[in-house]
């Protein structure tokens, strides 16, 4: 079956970097994603990661996939007080178009 | 539009009532998507069209809930008899054919009292 895990909560200094992580269940995921929540905003997609690779690195954003343990990682460098938010990690099947199974998120909280 | 709208964006009904929900995808986008988002919770998923059919409607909670895209582009989220459990932000998305980003709404939020 599917299910995505992250922790809660992850709270750090401005000009540190933040690292969240997640695990997944699922062997055949085909695509892993982060997204970004803001208070009262839509999903916003920061990254996401083909599961034939293994790093992928986008400006502040640097995603580290570890196929063996089903690990997946989000290192934001620098962090702004702007990248506040809740991240969900999700993951699919290209078999079932974009269906993606959501971890229930982390609260990334920035201190100035 | 330039992104995908919803409405209503916030919804308050009484146990019992009929409700509907409203997305209107990003133009040319052929496959849109319903979510449900509970407090602290990620979305989950409800039901996927491509086109305008229903490709998986698995993640709808019972008979109470219905979707339907006529034409392939707005799409209108019924649920019939609403529950208090029902209370939820409603999140739907759209993307083009094939693996990517999903474009996510500012999302509907029910309330039922």
């Amino acid at each position: 079956g599917e299910d995505v895990e992250q922790s809660l909560f992850l709270s750090v200094r401005e000009g540190d970097s933040s690292v969240i992580n997640c695990t997944y269940t699922d062997s055949s995921s085909t695509y892993l994603y982060w997204y970004k929540q803001e208070p009262g905003a839509g999903l916003q997609l920061l990254t996401y990661i083909f599961s034939n690779m293994d790093m992928k690195q986008d400006q502040r954003l640097t995603v580290l996939l570890n196929k063996k343990d089903k690990h997946l990682s989000l290192r934001i460098a620098d962090t702004q007080t702007g990248d506040s938010a809740i991240y969900f990690c999700a993951e699919s099947m290209k078999e079932y178009g974009n269906k993606l199974v959501f971890g229930a998120g982390t609260i990334l909280r920035v201190k100035s | 539009g330039a992104g995908v709208s919803q409405t209503p964006s916030n919804k308050v009904t009484e146990k019992g009532k009929y409700v509907e929900l409203r997305c209107d995808p990003i133009s040319g986008h052929t496959a849109l998507y319903w979510y449900r988002q509970s407090l602290g919770q990620g979305p989950e998923f409800l039901i996927y069209f491509q086109g305008t059919g229903a490709a998986d409607d698995s993640g709808l909670p019972n008979d109470r809930f219905f979707a339907v895209r006529p034409e392939g582009s707005v799409s209108t989220l019924k649920i019939q008899r609403t529950e208090r459990g029902d209370s939820a932000v409603y999140l739907c998305a759209s993307s083009s054919y094939g693996p990517g980003e999903l474009f996510f709404g500012e999302g509907s939020r029910l309330t039922v009292l």
